[in-house]
């Protein structure tokens, strides 16, 4: 049973709009987020993260926030840019209470049009 | 180099060979994980590793499937007698666990092909 579902498996944005990627998540154990970025032959890298004790993290233009109550984080990219154009995967964990182990979503392929 | 490393980048194997798949992870990146993505898929978890010790052999999809880790470094996951449904890309990553908040970093990947 898939933990952390990604419903959107794409999604095409105008360059300089912004860019609403969607997670949800049903295990209340999960406390750490991440969000990673994935280019096509590449491993995925991280982008940003956001711990349950907060429900927003910003880094530039990518910002993070988190509803627990509703068992869902978003991903926002602002400006969008073509070179965001990517599969954007989000991932959660228990940390040691679950034994380490991530749990990653599907993917969301993002396409910026220039 | 400085990243996660994994040979071969790619594989072409026949029905029923046996199949090694190498990864270096990051010098001193006591965690390792081995993960899969099946086409369409997300990412499927296969096996944490703790140092040498795998504390966590949950994902391996059936007894065909093995994986070790010599000296906290190398690691080689091990298909026998592969079959067609265990084409995929294997991705292994490697992190500093640190109070359970930490981030993987991500090798290329290995693309599988069972012909």
């Amino acid at each position: 049973d898939q933990q952390v579902k990604q419903n959107s498996p794409s999604l095409s944005v105008q360059e300089g709009r912004i860019s609403i990627l969607n997670c949800d998540y049903t295990n209340s154990m999960f406390d750490y987020f991440l969000w990673y970025k994935k280019y096509p032959a590449e491993g995925p890298t991280f982008l940003i993260s956001i711990s349950s004790i907060k429900d927003k993290n910003e880094d530039g233009r990518f910002t993070v926030f988190l509803n627990k109550s509703a068992k869902h984080l978003s991903l926002h990219i602002v400006p969008s840019q073509p070179g965001d154009s990517a599969v954007y995967f989000c991932a959660a964990s228990g940390g040691f209470n679950s034994g380490n182990q991530f749990y990653f979503g599907t993917g969301t392929s993002l396409t910026v049009i220039p | 180099g400085a990243g996660v490393s994994q040979s071969p980048s790619n594989k072409v194997t026949e029905k029923g060979k046996d199949v090694e798949l190498r990864c270096d992870p990051i010098s001193g990146h006591t965690a390792l994980y081995w993960y899969r993505q099946s086409l369409g898929q997300g990412l499927e978890f296969l096996i944490y590793f703790q140092g040498n010790s795998a504390p966590d052999k949950s994902g391996l999809p059936s007894d065909r499937f093995s994986a070790e880790r010599t000296g906290g470094s190398v690691s080689t996951l091990t298909i026998q007698r592969t079959q067609q449904e265990d084409s995929a890309v294997y991705l292994c990553a490697s992190s500093i666990p640190t109070s359970g908040r930490f981030r993987q970093y991500f090798g290329p990947g290995t693309r599988l092909t069972v012909t």
